[in-house]
């Protein structure tokens, strides 16, 4: 079990350029993650998707950024027109269970990708 | 809106002594999440807590749960360096499974 895959690790832009964001759940997990995490910072949750399916968009700024997980590949992050604020490691993760289920929702998480805006 | 937080937010320490750290959640939940994070890498989960007064050890490491007081807390037990590392706790919102994060606490521990 590969776990959760994110590319690229490391990704670099200059300011006004596109960052794409790759992330493959873990085999027979359904739904996906999408945390920011800033130097010195804690998680900040941006966006919770399932196959097809944005769940919970709140954390996600309205303008520039956007998510998807379509029914074919991984779950894509996309940050358009990139300012160095962007720079962060972003950080994907999967679970097995959804919207109100009972229990434990374990989260586990991809390795990050770290975006640097010049 | 849910908040997480964690004190405190960095913490240096002696090995072999004791030391915990709170987390503290502003709505109803009963379920309550820690994750360790080393440095440049990614988090691994530690503890689930599902009820009130859960309590899960391993090793030197003791999690518990009180849902009354919207407080957890990650005891460390003779701590050695090797514990060194982030500590983060996270909640879910009841009914969406969005999950919030705190801040995290850098342990340092010093040999």
């Amino acid at each position: 079990n590969a776990g959760v895959m994110q590319n690229p690790r490391h990704l670099v832009r200059r300011r006004g350029q596109e960052a794409r964001l790759r992330c493959s759940p873990m085999k027979g997990h359904s739904h996906v993650y999408w945390y920011r995490q800033l130097p010195e910072e804690g998680l900040k949750f941006m966006v919770y998707l399932q196959k097809e399916n944005i769940i919970d968009e709140s954390g996600m700024p309205k303008e520039r950024f956007s998510a998807e997980f379509p029914k074919e590949g991984p779950s894509i992050l996309r940050i358009q027109q990139v300012v160095r604020g962007d720079s962060a490691a972003y950080f994907c993760a999967s679970s097995p269970r959804g919207q109100g289920a009972v229990g434990a929702n374990v989260l586990t998480f991809g390795a990050g990708s770290r975006l640097t805006v010049l | 809106e849910l908040k997480v937080e964690q004190n405190p937010l960095f913490l240096s320490m002696q090995e072999g002594k004791n030391y915990t750290i709170y987390c503290n959640y502003s709505t109803t939940s009963d379920r309550l999440y820690w994750y360790r994070q080393d440095p440049g890498k990614s988090l691994e989960s530690l503890f689930v807590l599902l009820s009130n007064g859960a309590v899960k050890q391993e090793g030197r490491l003791m999690a518990s749960l009180d849902t009354k007081a919207r407080l957890s807390t990650l005891h460390i037990t003779a701590a050695v360096h090797d514990l060194s590392a982030t500590y983060f706790c996270a909640v879910d919102q009841n009914r969406d499974d969005k999950i919030i994060f705190g801040k995290g606490t850098r342990l340092h521990i010093l040999p």
